[in-house]
């Protein structure tokens, strides 16, 4: 198993802020996916990176792939209600598996 | 929205009994996966698929068998279902193995 951690596992903040999300492993992986999930709803892709040191950026989303491919980062500037839900790394390393990290659960408070 | 549908929605279930649950596409996807979704855990995959009677293991397997026979159908099978079991089953497609994978709205099996 290609452990993928990510943190923190909660994260509640008022809407405005900024905040980063953390995806971290001990493996290499080939490419890296940011999906975020809604109660009761399968989740949903929001970017692929596959290249070190990559940023990819989605309107208020930076997403940011590590040097040595181990690690990425999520960053949200000026958060909103609709940012609300969990956000899941998927690490694929060539074994056509994507393993998923445990989650980040993004409250933010009007 | 990817065409992808998942059946049941909820189940319950009683332990020791086998359970079916079925990921139907209309993408043409080549290949489908089943995962799990538990607190703690994140998702896990048990088995995927890519291609008709093509399927290998995930890192949860035990408990569960999986059969593809058509392009657009993946089932999977809980053959003496355990508490353990309990969760929230997700189905997905992908184009190609490395690719972007779009997710049912999951089915939530209740194992009492």
């Amino acid at each position: 198993t290609q452990l993928l951690e990510q943190s923190p596992q909660f994260l509640s903040i008022q809407e405005g802020e900024n905040l980063t999300v953390y995806c971290n492993s001990s493996s290499v992986f080939s490419s890296l996916q940011w999906y975020r999930q809604e109660p009761g709803e399968g989740p949903v892709l929001l970017v692929t990176v596959v290249t070190g040191g990559e940023v990819k950026k989605l309107k208020r989303l930076t997403f940011q792939f590590g040097d040595a491919r181990k690690d990425s980062s999520l960053h949200i500037t000026a958060a909103q209600p609709g940012d609300t839900g969990l956000y899941l790394c998927a690490g694929e390393s060539g074994g056509n598996q994507f393993y998923f990290g445990t989650g980040t659960s993004l409250t933010v408070i009007p | 929205d990817a065409g992808i549908t998942q059946s049941p929605r909820h189940k319950v279930t009683e332990t020791g009994t086998p359970v079916t649950l079925r990921c139907h596409q209309t993408e043409n996807h080549r290949y489908m996966y089943w995962y799990r979704q538990d607190p703690g855990h994140g998702l896990r995959l048990i088995h995927y698929s890519y291609g008709v009677k093509d399927t290998d293991k995930g890192e949860v397997s035990d408990g569960y068998s999986v059969s593809r026979s058509k392009t657009e159908d993946f089932l999977l099978t809980l053959e003496s279902a355990t508490s353990s079991q309990t969760s929230v089953y997700f189905c997905a497609i992908g184009y190609t193995g490395g690719s972007e994978a779009f997710f049912g709205q999951g089915t939530r099996l209740t194992v009492v």
